[in-house]
């Protein structure tokens, strides 16, 4: 069945180091999303794309973060250098002419 | 500031009850309202969409909606431990494709 896919489910890795996360959109949504999930912001949106094109990326710190699409199968989030404060899961989600937003299964980050 | 408000709970609930969650809005030109359901440690699962006035039934969830008083709830029936988890309710935002989440109500159903 169609789903979202994210890769890594979990990463740990050590302040100052490159992070990069991966988002595969159901097939023949045009739409994608980025949130952030922490316990004290709760999910907050860090940035999206519709047909490929970034519509809105206020949401993310753009002195480390970037996000890309480089083609219609994949996004990816990129967190260069981390730092301990962008410990959370980070979900993908993606829509169609719906608006319907379907969310992938995450990524745990943990910077120490 | 365009916010989605909801009670963060826990609101708990005998088994075979109904749960009512509700979720108010600022942004009067919303047009999309949505329900997610996140079970701990997992991703949202979206549950509910409403987009007219009105009631919209699936199964035990039913989703209301009033415009006017921008207000949108989701009532459980026959709630079971297995609904409990965060409900977060979500609108969309005028002009854009992107939506405002709440907080998250917690529900607990208590067996």
């Amino acid at each position: 069945d169609a789903r979202v896919t994210q890769t890594p489910r979990h990463k740990v890795t050590e302040m100052g180091q490159e992070v990069t996360m991966r988002c595969q959109p159901i097939l023949g949504h045009n739409t994608v999303f980025w949130y952030r999930q922490t316990m004290m912001q709760g999910l907050e949106l860090l940035a999206y794309f519709r047909n490929r094109a970034p519509l809105d990326d206020s949401g993310m710190p753009k002195d480390r973060f970037s996000a890309e699409m480089p083609d219609a199968t994949l996004a990816t989030l990129k967190i260069q250098p981390s730092e301990p404060r962008d410990s959370a899961v980070y979900f993908c989600a993606s829509a169609s002419l719906s608006l319907e937003q379907y969310f992938g299964p995450g990524t745990r980050l943990t910077v120490t | 500031q365009k916010e989605v408000e909801q009670n963060s709970g826990p609101l708990s609930v005998p088994e075979g009850a109904i749960a009512s969650l509700n979720c108010t809005y600022s942004d009067r030109g919303s047009q999309s309202f949505f329900w997610y359901r996140q079970y701990s440690g997992k991703s949202p699962e979206l549950i509910m969409s409403i987009y007219s006035n009105g009631d919209k039934e699936d199964g035990r969830f039913t989703a209301q909606l009033n415009k006017a008083s921008q207000y949108v709830s989701l009532l459980i029936r026959d709630s079971q431990p297995s609904d409990s988890a965060t409900y977060l309710c979500a609108a969309s935002t005028s002009g854009t494709y992107k939506y405002i989440f709440g907080t998250g109500t917690r529900l607990k159903v208590l067996a």
